[in-house]
């Protein structure tokens, strides 16, 4: 029963250095998102998509891109590292954005930009 | 602009006694509420839910209470117990939008 599944867990980047954040899920669901969390603050939405070929962007997407080629993969680019990008990331999934539809998310991928 | 508030960053309860998380929010259109749990190194994991047409759910230890009026909710959990210690988001959204997350607060369960 994997679900959603983040690589890599932990990741030190260099500033204007790029890397992709890979979110894999198994439960065929349309829905995924990618949420960042800062220190003391809650879960701010990067991108969004509501099926293959479909993404859009949430409240914080400069800086990020994302592409969604399978129902399954949701990779997170991030094409030149700045410090603010410094925060830990969360990829989630949902069966559909019905009021009664709770997301699952996956472990988490903790990136410092230095 | 940080429409989904939780103003208690940390609580400390005492094993067995009633731990309660409180959530305020600002927009008013908002109608399904969400509580997730997040133990460290881990995502968050759904609790518990309530839509706007109720004033109360229950699910075991775990109810959540909907005060429309005064854009609240809160979260009880009886009785508290060692593993319920992690971080308690809430998160609130209106139809066919995304879910707007409160800063979390972080309850610690003294044994």
């Amino acid at each position: 029963n994997a679900g959603v599944t983040q690589t890599p867990k932990f990741r030190i980047l260099k500033i204007g250095q790029s890397m992709t954040l890979q979110c894999t899920q198994d439960m065929n669901h349309n829905y995924m998102y990618w949420y960042r969390q800062d220190p003391g603050m809650g879960l701010k939405l990067i991108y969004y998509s509501v099926g293959a070929g479909i993404t859009d962007k949430g409240e914080v997407p400069n800086g990020y891109n994302v592409s969604r080629s399978t129902t399954e993969d949701f990779p997170l680019r991030l094409e030149l590292a700045a410090p603010s990008q410094t925060s830990v990331y969360f990829c989630a999934s949902s069966r559909d954005d019905l009021m009664n539809t709770e997301a699952f998310f996956g472990q988490g991928t903790r990136l410092t930009v230095v | 602009d940080q429409q989904v508030k939780q103003n208690s960053p940390s609580l400390s309860v005492q094993e067995g006694r009633i731990s309660i998380l409180n959530c305020d929010y600002t927009n008013s259109m908002f109608d399904y509420f969400l509580w997730y749990k997040k133990y460290p190194a881990e995502g968050p994991t759904f609790l518990i839910s309530i839509s706007s047409i109720k004033d109360k759910n229950e699910d075991g230890r775990f109810t959540v209470f909907l005060n429309k009026s005064a854009k609240h909710l809160s979260l009880h959990i009886v009785p508290s117990q060692p593993g319920d210690s992690a971080v308690y988001f809430c998160a609130a959204k209106r139809e066919n939008e995304k879910l707007t997350f409160g800063t979390g607060t972080r309850l610690t369960i003294i044994p």
